[in-house]
């Protein structure tokens, strides 16, 4: 079956340590996406890329990082730099073709992150 | 920008009541509009989209949505809740003239609770 793939589904993080968070995709879709979700915000963008090797900050890039080297995978990388970063966080993509605005985007079933 | 209001974070019904489920979005133009579900530590589901082919959608699980231009609403609605709806509901608009079709904007998201 099609679908995104996130993983781990749980991910504890140091202080001062980077950590990955791996989202892969079967659907064929251009477009692809991260969010962070806090209780009662909704979901905030943190990245999204259109095409591979191409990719645009969302509302809250800051201390997170991205890379689209295949069209498959987005990875998500969340920096030391990022002082507040235990959230939910949620992978989607996105068919790319006939009016990319009306076609709805498919989530993973997203990482939890959590500070040691 | 566009923005999407979501009235009343929590809702509870009796199983076997209706369910509504407001939405109220700020656009230039009529957008595109979604109802996704998100059961816990899950990705969110699609219900139903608008896409300016029928102002009354259909969705899976028995929801429906009417969307009003006057009224600026895309209301979501069940005529029945059953104990499975139980979950948290988002609201979504994407503008097709900003470019940022790309983009999803979410609400805040309410919380159903379905009470025997």
């Amino acid at each position: 079956d099609g679908g995104i793939t996130q993983s781990p589904k749980y991910l504890f993080r140091k202080e001062g340590q980077n950590v990955t968070l791996s989202c892969e995709q079967n659907l064929n879709h251009d477009a692809m996406y991260w969010y962070r979700q806090d209780p009662g915000q909704g979901l905030r963008l943190i990245y999204y890329s259109q095409i591979v090797n191409d990719f645009q900050k969302g509302d809250i890039a800051e201390g997170y990082s991205v890379s689209r080297e295949k069209k498959e995978s987005f990875p998500l990388t969340v920096t030391s730099a990022q002082k507040n970063p235990t959230a939910f966080y949620l992978c989607a993509s996105r068919a790319g073709t006939g009016g990319i605005e009306s076609q709805p985007q498919h989530f993973g079933d997203g990482t939890r992150l959590s500070i040691l | 920008a566009q923005s999407v209001t979501q009235l009343g974070s929590h809702v509870s019904v009796s199983e076997g009541a209706l369910v509504l489920l407001r939405c109220n979005y700020s656009s230039s133009v009529p957008p595109y509009l979604f109802w996704y579900v998100q059961y816990p530590n899950q990705g969110l589901q699609l219900l139903l989209k608008y896409t300016s082919a029928a102002t009354l959608v259909k969705g899976i699980n028995g929801f429906e949505a009417e969307f009003k231009k006057s009224e600026t609403s895309f209301h979501l609605t069940k005529p029945s809740a059953h104990m499975s709806d139980a979950a948290e509901y988002f609201c979504a608009v994407s503008d097709p003239l900003t470019g940022g079709g790309n983009k999803l904007t979410f609400g805040t998201g309410t919380q159903l609770k379905v009470e025997l």
